[in-house]
């Protein structure tokens, strides 16, 4: 089966740091563009970063330069490494895996449960 | 980055079309999908490249993309569907994506 499980969220104070994982089953990470997604309490969806194939890497204006997104392809996972955390940042994460078509388009076809961070003193 | 449009709120009787827009400037350049989330859910895509439907949709979910707006049409609209319902394109000149501002369909 097809699956995304999260995991590293957390309670964390202003300026701090953290880690989430994204555990993948069923494929290879590897082979699919990987992207992280997050929703503030009561929000709505906003992208956070990609990570490609070849290993190229984006990410949204809001969190450029504070989060790092990689890749482990021997345990096949996807992290996103947080850093500078504001109180803007909390949110549910959710990894999600990017599916490409014969036209071009990309979309989200396999999401986890999501992971919480609170941003708070 | 470029910002997407959508009404905050649709309301619709049991068995009737709910239709519900994406709007932006960019969206005539890039294809569009969408997804809907139940309460405490994660998101799911009931449309992607303007116009298909994943497998294990319903065929009452479509959608189409004119101009510099997306629409999602539900026809006969069920109690299930009652949802937050969020469009999403995709940016290939600077690979950010965009969603929408999000629509809570509520069956009255």
């Amino acid at each position: 089966e097809v699956q995304l499980v999260e995991s590293g969220g957390d309670v964390i104070q202003p300026g701090g740091s953290l880690r989430l994982s994204c555990a993948a089953s069923g494929f290879d990470v590897s082979s699919y563009y990987m992207t992280w997604v997050r929703q503030a309490p009561g929000k709505g969806l906003e992208w956070v970063s990609l990570i490609k194939t070849i290993g190229s890497t984006y990410y949204a204006d809001s969190v450029e330069g504070r989060f790092t997104i990689s890749r482990d392809n021997s345990k096949n996972t996807v992290d996103l490494l947080m850093k500078s955390l504001r109180g803007e940042d909390t949110a549910v994460y959710y990894c999600a895996r990017e599916m490409p078509t014969v036209m071009g388009a990309k979309y989200m076809d396999v999401w986890g449960k999501g992971t919480t961070v609170t941003v708070s003193s | 980055s470029y910002e997407v449009t959508q009404p905050p709120s649709v309301s619709v009787s049991p068995g009737q079309t709910a239709s519900i827009t994406c709007s932006g400037d960019e969206l005539r350049n890039t294809y569009v999908s969408w997804y809907r989330q139940k309460a405490g859910q994660s998101p799911v895509v009931v449309i992607y490249e303007d116009t298909k439907r994943p497998s294990g949709v319903p065929e009452r979910f479509s959608g189409s993309n004119s101009g510099n707006t997306a629409t999602l049409t539900i026809s006969g609209t069920q109690a299930i569907d009652e949802a937050d319902y969020y469009c999403q394109a995709w940016d290939g000149s600077t690979n950010i994506y965009v969603f929408g501002t999000g629509t809570k369909v509520t069956v009255l």
